[in-house]
């Protein structure tokens, strides 16, 4: 069965500092991966999603994550947050076939002024 | 998210009482997908459903969660006999095609709240 840990529960960054968020999966075949964020009282918004081809995907927001096959990771960064940055985020993998999506537990990220 | 809208925001029941929570997809989507988050907690799947088709229920509990998708109309979470263990933020996806690399897009969720 798949699975995906995100290692960090909170991570506190100042404004201007750059941000990393850790994924690590476990899936038999190439997965499909994804960040989405979550702010306060709010749904889930698409940031980035990896298939396949190069390994440095970009995204919205300023964010872009690298997918690691030897690693099994997907790291989410960010060179400078702003203090609109602070929310849940999570990362996700979905099988090739059917879309169900695999959750991490979430980071939630703090910024300070 | 003006794309999937999920209703109502917030739903109050007491213990017992039956809960139904709407998602209408995005506009030419006919995969719909249910996820819910305990406090504290990710999101964990429920249920896959295009139209008039459950696909795949295999985290839903054996027990009082039934969900469908007519031809027409919204998709329906219904849940009977509803415990406090139930509240919970639901939140409903839809996507184009229900393969792997079509990203899902999120309603805003319903939180439910049992008394």
């Amino acid at each position: 069965a798949q699975s995906v840990t995100q290692p960090d529960i909170h991570i506190t960054v100042s404004e201007g500092a750059s941000l990393e968020l850790r994924c690590n999966y476990s899936y038999g075949a190439t997965p499909y991966l994804f960040w989405y964020v979550q702010s306060p009282g709010q749904g889930l918004q698409l940031l980035l999603k990896y298939f396949s081809g190069d390994t440095l995907v970009q995204g919205i927001k300023g964010f872009e994550a690298e997918f690691k096959r030897s690693q099994s990771s997907f790291n989410l960064r960010k060179p400078s947050v702003h203090w609109s940055d602070a929310a849940e985020y999570f990362c996700a993998v979905a099988q090739a076939a059917g879309n169900k999506l695999t959750f991490g537990g979430g980071t939630r990220v703090l910024v300070k002024p | 998210n003006a794309g999937v809208m999920q209703n109502p925001r917030h739903l109050v029941r007491r213990r017992g009482q039956e809960a139904r929570l709407r998602c209408s997809p995005m506009k030419g989507h006919s995969h719909v997908y249910w996820y819910r988050q305990l406090p504290e907690e990710g999101l964990k799947f429920m249920v896959y459903l295009q139209k008039e088709n459950i696909i795949d229920e295999s985290g839903m509990p054996k027990e009082r969660f039934s969900a469908e998708f007519p031809k027409e109309g919204p998709s329906i979470l219904r849940i009977q006999q509803v415990v406090r263990g139930d509240s919970a933020a639901y939140f409903c996806a839809s996507s184009p095609q229900g393969n792997g690399n079509q990203p899902q897009h999120f309603g805003d969720g319903t939180r439910l709240s049992i008394l």
